[in-house]
């Protein structure tokens, strides 16, 4: 199994400009996850899907923040407009539906926005 | 939403020694508690915890939860460099979410 696949590895942006992150779950997951980890604030959950659904968002920032899921192999979280504060390592993670809750992570995408 | 407090913040050892870390949460909803090693990239999977008092174990790591004082320890027997990493711990509550604590920096001296 590939594991969880998230693109780019490294971003680069200038503030105020559209930031999109991708993820591809491990395929049958039905659960994916987004996260971001900052030194401050540690690794902090942002949204969560349910076989496509977002199931809760409480963790998203703010309304610069937006995460959709079309199909069950493909999520994105965009930023738009971006600001340097939300320079921070993105994780996309999922796990199987049933009885097992360990969440298995991506790579993670670096943000860095200037 | 409920609290985890890792302790400590970070530790240097020397290669085969052994460390235990701490993790310690409010309950609030709870269902498991989980581990995780972080390494540069992602945290990968340790251990699961729901029941109290039953030792999880995989090669030289092992964990245990107590309920009843609300915390976990992560155990690690004779130490190597590749040990060296954050260890996170995560709180599962409520229905899928889970809260992780800041984690405790493990180095291990050669």
């Amino acid at each position: 199994d590939a594991g969880v696949i998230q693109s780019p590895r490294h971003e680069v942006t200038e503030m105020g400009q559209e930031v999109t992150l991708r993820c591809k779950p491990i395929s049958g997951h039905d659960y994916l996850f987004w996260y971001r980890q900052t030194m401050m604030r540690g690794l902090e959950l942002l949204i969560y899907f349910n076989n496509n659904v977002p199931i809760d968002d409480s963790g998203m920032p703010e309304d610069r923040f937006s995460a959709k899921m079309p199909n069950a192999s493909f999520s994105t979280l965009k930023i738009q407009p971006s600001e340097p504060r939300d320079s921070a390592v993105y994780f996309c993670a999922s796990r199987h539906g049933g009885g097992a809750h360990e969440q298995y992570f991506g790579p993670g995408t670096r943000l860095t926005v200037t | 939403e409920d609290k985890v407090v890792q302790s400590p913040l970070s530790l240097v050892v020397h290669e085969g020694d052994t460390v235990t870390l701490n993790c310690s949460y409010e309950v609030t909803n709870f269902r498991s508690l989980l581990w995780y090693k972080q390494e540069k990239k992602a945290p990968t999977f340790l251990f699961m915890l729901t029941s109290s008092g039953i030792e999880k174990k995989s090669g030289r790591l092992s964990s245990i939860l107590d309920k009843k004082e609300l915390f976990s320890i992560l155990n690690i027997t004779a130490t190597q460099t590749g040990d060296s990493a954050v260890y996170l711990c995560a709180d599962l509550f409520g229905n899928e979410k889970l809260t992780f604590g800041t984690g405790t920096r493990l180095t291990i001296i050669p």
